[in-house]
């Protein structure tokens, strides 16, 4: 079993719209978690930490359910710029990523 | 200035030969990391280095020696390049408390083995 699950997608949205992303982890000493975004052919580039209250910035909300051992991504009134692919991680000791989720807005 | 920088972008090699990437990153961070990113674009941890020490070494191939020659550089030599080595390898650096701020990554490194 991978330590971090994800949603493959593709996501193929309208502008506008709202999605969401879904991880779970399976290292329950995981203590810190983070949305990674990666363009095409890119580096990875950190989007935004993820707090136990839930945490938003601008048109992204991250929330983490250490019960469920779940980390969710919505985005709001995506843009087209919002088209990549979103990776969750989570830090147990080091950073282990999920296989990353595709998002495509469209006109 | 660029943060994290690796070299070379683009390395084509054939099956057999030895090639080297090397990483060096001007933020002071204390810790340093190899990923490998294969074709299905899974980001995986090859090697964690700390003030030059090695911290984590997964289970990678002994034809991948990483070597850290201070704290800013982290170099990855790999031995005898087989096909299944073609891939994106990308160099990171974070702070001691990288829980809070994560990873700085560079551009990455496109290997093929032809």
């Amino acid at each position: 079993r991978k330590e971090v699950e994800q949603d493959p997608g593709p996501f193929n949205v309208p502008e506008g719209a709202t999605v969401a992303f879904n991880c779970t982890y399976s290292n329950s000493a995981s203590q810190s978690f983070f949305w990674y975004r990666q363009d095409c052919r890119k580096e990875p580039k950190l989007l935004m930490s993820v707090y136990s209250s839930g945490n938003e910035d601008g048109r992204f909300t991250a929330q983490l359910n250490r019960a469920s051992q779940y980390i969710s991504l919505l985005i709001r009134d995506s843009k087209l710029s919002d088209s990549a692919t979103y990776l969750c991680v989570a830090l147990p000791r080091d950073m282990r990523f999920g296989a990353g989720t595709r998002l495509t807005v469209k006109p | 200035d660029t943060a994290v920088s690796q070299t070379p972008k683009y390395l084509v090699t054939q099956m057999g030969n030895d090639k080297s990437i090397k990483c060096e990153q001007n933020l002071g961070h204390d810790t340093m990391y190899w990923y490998k990113q294969d074709s299905k674009k899974f980001l995986k941890i090859m090697f964690s280095y700390n003030n030059k020490e090695l911290i984590i070494n997964e289970t990678v191939p002994n034809r991948f020696s990483p070597k850290s020659p201070d704290k800013a550089h982290l170099n990855l030599h790999i031995n005898s390049l087989e096909l299944g080595d073609s891939a994106v390898y990308f160099c990171a650096s974070s702070r001691r408390d990288s829980a809070l701020w994560g990873y700085t990554f560079g551009s990455g490194t496109r290997l093929t083995v032809v």
